[in-house]
């Protein structure tokens, strides 16, 4: 049983550069969420995808941030022109109505 | 405003001893709240949801609405406990998770 899968699992790359970063969830899970954890933070909230209803993009720091996703299935977070500061672990989450949310094991960003 | 506070980034306890770990939430209406375990090398998962009031690998956690904690709780420390353990919440639905900004327990043989 395949659990969420997220591509690359470290991502090391130069300010300026923009960066993709893909999530596979659980077959049959509607919902889709992106998360970041910077060093010694908690995890925040960036985007979350529901069925076919609009992304709710609140999470998002800045218009540097997009993602998409394809019906229910893979969903893919683009970073343009990275900051330093973009440097954290990007978790995605999954999950079906009323079920709590399975989480990947993260892609690590560093930004040089 | 919804916020998750962990007061405690790290709590140190002897193998054997009672473990109590800290969260304390605000949030307008009705939430729901989860701990969720990350030990080394492994993936955040669900430890506990506070709807299906299970005890999981010993572990408890009640929802007090009137002190809103959702303190987690276990009787008698185990060095495989060790791990970074967070508090969430949530509005009803599937709606995003709002997180504290985790404990870190260490068991000490």
């Amino acid at each position: 049983g395949a659990g969420v899968s997220q591509s690359p699992s470290n991502k090391v790359t130069e300010k300026g550069k923009d960066v993709e970063l893909r999530c596979d969830p659980i077959s049959g899970h509607t919902a889709l969420y992106w998360y970041r954890q910077r060093l010694g933070q908690g995890l925040e909230f960036l985007i979350y995808f529901q069925g076919n209803s609009a992304p709710d993009k609140s999470g998002l720091p800045s218009d540097r941030f997009s993602a998409e996703r394809t019906g229910e299935s893979v969903s893919t977070l683009t970073i343009q022109r990275t900051q330093q500061e973009d440097s954290a672990v990007y978790l995605c989450a999954s999950s079906t109505l009323g079920q709590p949310q399975h989480f990947g094991d993260g892609t690590r960003l560093s930004i040089l | 405003a919804q916020r998750v506070t962990q007061p405690e980034k790290l709590l140190s306890v002897f193998k054997g001893a009672p473990v109590e770990l800290k969260c304390n939430y605000s949030y307008s209406g009705s939430p729901e709240l989860f701990w969720y375990v990350q030990y080394s090398r492994q993936r955040l998962q669900l430890l506990l949801r506070h709807i299906s009031r299970e005890s999981i690998k010993g572990f408890t956690a009640d929802l007090n609405k009137g002190e809103t904690s959702f303190h987690l709780k276990k009787p008698f420390a185990q060095e495989e406990d060790s791990a970074m353990y967070y508090c969430a919440l949530s509005g009803t639905g599937n709606t995003p998770l709002v997180f504290g900004k985790g404990t870190r327990l260490s068991v000490i043989a």
